[in-house]
């Protein structure tokens, strides 16, 4: 069965500071690979998206993500947060081959101080 | 953009009420889905829907039931309130034809059961 993994549940860095979210994944096949976003009294939305070509996937706000196929992992980064960037961030594998059921990570909240 | 609206933001109920959560997309989407979001849980998947009148299990369906008698409306049953239903339900949708489509959520509902 299909599993995400995070390993952060909270994150607290300071402004200008570099950011990267773990995100692992169990699944053998082709997968496509997403990180959603959630602002704090907003709903979630996209950040960015894997579907296939470049494993490096940039998506809004500066944020990016690279897919390494070998370690089953697609990690968010962020090389300097801002305020604005505290949120709850998660972390979604689809199956390509499979039905439509996409699986989500526990979530990483991330606390940015000002 | 996409719209997912969802039509009760609070709610409190009371143990063994049967309760209705409403849902409409304006961008003619195929699939709809409802995931519950507990902290430390991540989204899990209660059910889904890719036509009309159609409709799969997810992860979590005990307790809840769903109905889609438009493409634009899915709706989420408790046929008997419990006080381990007290969550956030979110309901989204998405494309059909393909696995990998994004998906788009509502602001999701916050159901307390007492």
């Amino acid at each position: 069965a299909q599993s995400v993994s995070q390993h952060n549940h909270h994150v607290i860095l300071s402004e200008a500071a570099s950011l990267e979210l773990g995100c692992n994944y169990s699944y053998g096949g082709t997968v496509n690979l997403f990180w959603y976003v959630q602002y704090p009294g907003q709903h979630l939305q996209l950040l960015l998206k894997y579907f296939s070509g470049d494993p490096l996937v940039k998506g809004i706000k500066g944020f990016e993500a690279e897919f390494i196929k070998s370690k089953f992992s697609f990690n968010l980064r962020k090389p300097s947060v801002q305020w604005s960037d505290t949120a709850e961030y998660f972390c979604a594998v689809n199956a390509r081959t499979g039905g439509f059921k996409t699986i989500f990570g526990a979530g990483t909240r991330l606390f940015v101080k000002a | 953009d996409v719209k997912v609206t969802q039509s009760s933001r609070y709610l409190v109920k009371r143990t063994g009420e049967k309760v209705f959560l409403e849902c409409v997309q304006d961008m003619d989407h195929e699939n709809m889905f409802w995931y519950r979001q507990d902290p430390g849980l991540g989204l899990r998947l209660i059910y889904f829907s890719y036509d009309v009148k159609m409709k799969e299990k997810g992860d979590i369906p005990e307790g809840y039931s769903v109905s889609r008698e438009k493409k634009e409306r899915f709706s989420l049953i408790l046929e008997s309130a419990s006080t381990n239903q007290t969550s956030m339900y979110l309901c989204a949708s998405s494309l059909g034809g393909g696995t990998g489509n994004t998906i788009y959520f509502g602001e999701g509902s916050w159901l307390t059961v007492v």
